[in-house]
């Protein structure tokens, strides 16, 4: 009964390495998202989409950038991983604001 | 000052004590979340309210649009209720706004 799926629940990366992290839905939702959760800071808009092929900035989304090439998957990119990078990431899909539904979340940890 | 506030930040209480956690905010919604997230683990959607009231099992969630306040209780309370619980809204925009989250911890 999985609605939204994170491919990880951890990763561990390098420094330097290119990450992916990819968010999977299967309830024909137009809008999708991610945030990243720091203690402390709680959870923040990283980018959103609000169709395939649409993407806007959240509120800290120096370092990321995201690909939707089909409506079911959004996907978050970290060009070149940092140690400030290191979070929890949390991605998030909905077609109206009463169905709206959370991914389990992913580890990121960068070394 | 956040869009939105929970109290208590932390909170600590006895196996089989009812539980209260405040959510207030300071926008229009149009809908509600409550989120549990245990240590380590990842994040699960409790609630989703847009008015009235919901049950679930030992937890129950309240909405007041016009106070623009919400409550999650938990009744007879248990070790496996600790977890983080937070609340997010979402505003007249695409943006879900989350609140710091209450630590819960329910002692045996």
């Amino acid at each position: 009964d999985v609605k939204v799926t994170q491919s990880s629940r951890y990763l561990v990366k390098r420094t330097g390495e290119k990450v992916f992290l990819e968010c999977v839905q299967d309830m024909d939702h137009e809008n999708m998202f991610w945030y990243r959760q720091d203690p402390g800071l709680g959870l923040r808009l990283i980018y959103f989409s609000y169709d395939v092929k649409m993407k806007e900035k959240g509120d800290i989304p120096e370092g990321y950038s995201v690909s939707r090439e089909k409506k079911e998957r959004f996907s978050l990119i970290l060009e070149s991983a940092s140690t400030n990078q290191t979070s929890m990431y949390l991605c998030a899909s909905r077609r109206t604001v009463t169905e709206a539904f959370f991914g389990q979340g992913t580890r990121l940890t960068v070394v | 000052k956040n869009e939105v506030e929970q109290s208590p930040q932390n909170l600590t209480a006895q196996e089989g004590e009812f539980i209260t956690i405040n959510c207030s905010y300071s926008v229009g919604i149009s809908a509600l979340h409550w989120l549990q997230q245990h240590p380590g683990g990842g994040i699960v959607s409790l609630f989703m309210l847009s008015s009235g009231k919901k049950k679930h099992g030992r937890l129950i969630a309240t909405i007041n649009i016009q106070e623009k306040h919400s409550s999650l209780h938990i009744t007879a309370s248990h070790p496996r209720d600790s977890a983080v619980y937070i609340c997010a809204i979402w505003g007249s925009n695409y943006k879900l706004t989350f609140g710091k989250g209450t630590l819960l911890t329910v002692n045996p």
